[in-house]
């Protein structure tokens, strides 16, 4: 089983910031099948990146993946308002088809 | 518009089972592999379960594997996941999900999802 250990858990950061977000993976996956999440209380996960860098239909520029092997990174370039939630990475290359734990951006 | 309705939720006791469905509308369904992924309450996701396009193969998470069995009905548009043997830990948000390719993939859609607590 590939395990995706994300960081750092919680993220405070203020609009207009840069913010980085790591996952790591326990052995080596295709960045064909490295996703990235989003999700915002009381809704459903939005696909932000596939392929490890490529925007979802619709993501602003401001959100770029990079990576490939066992580190990925998700950056957000600004922070906007709307951009305050939690953010998973996920691997779909192998069953089990696991996520990250998750982290959270708040506002500081 | 992809459009992804989940529905079959609700309280059931320990032991007992539940049928999941996901009615899929806005794309080809039989193209695509599809996903059930769960979340319990304040807690991060989990995947369930996958199944081909054609329903061929299914994987499952070892949490469930042996007492969910997932399914599909391409006439009907319709995902499902029949839970046998429930436990308080089965607790979540259930969400279906559309796969990028015809085996798999990334998780592209994803419907509302439905409540399931388990509870005496």
């Amino acid at each position: 089983e590939i395990v995706l250990t994300q960081s750092p858990g919680t993220l405070s950061l203020s609009p207009g910031e840069r913010a980085a977000l790591s996952c790591r993976a326990s052995q080596s996956v295709s960045s064909n099948y490295l996703a990235w999440y989003q999700q915002k209380p009381g809704q459903a996960p939005r696909l932000l990146i596939y392929g490890a860098s490529s925007r979802a239909t619709g993501i602003p520029d401001r959100f770029s993946g990079s990576g490939s092997g066992t580190d990925f990174t998700l950056t957000i370039s600004r922070l906007e308002p709307e951009d305050f939630a939690v953010y998973y990475c996920q691997q779909s290359g192998s069953s089990p088809f696991t996520f990250g734990p998750g982290t959270k951006v708040d506002i500081k | 518009q992809v459009q992804l309705v989940e529905s079959g939720g609700g309280v059931v006791q320990p032991g007992r089972s539940l049928r999941l469905s996901c009615v899929a509308s806005g794309f080809t369904f039989s193209d695509y592999g599809m996903y059930w992924v769960r979340q319990a309450p304040g807690k991060g996701l989990e995947w369930v379960a996958v199944i081909w396009y054609d329903g061929s193969n299914k994987h499952y998470a070892d949490s469930v594997k042996g007492r969910f069995t997932i399914s599909r009905d391409n006439s009907k548009n319709t995902l499902y996941l029949q839970m046998n043997s429930l436990r308080a830990e089965d607790t979540a948000v259930y969400y279906c999900a559309r796969g990028q390719f015809s085996v798999a993939g990334t998780l592209l859609d994803w419907g509302q999802g439905t409540l399931v607590t388990v509870s005496s």
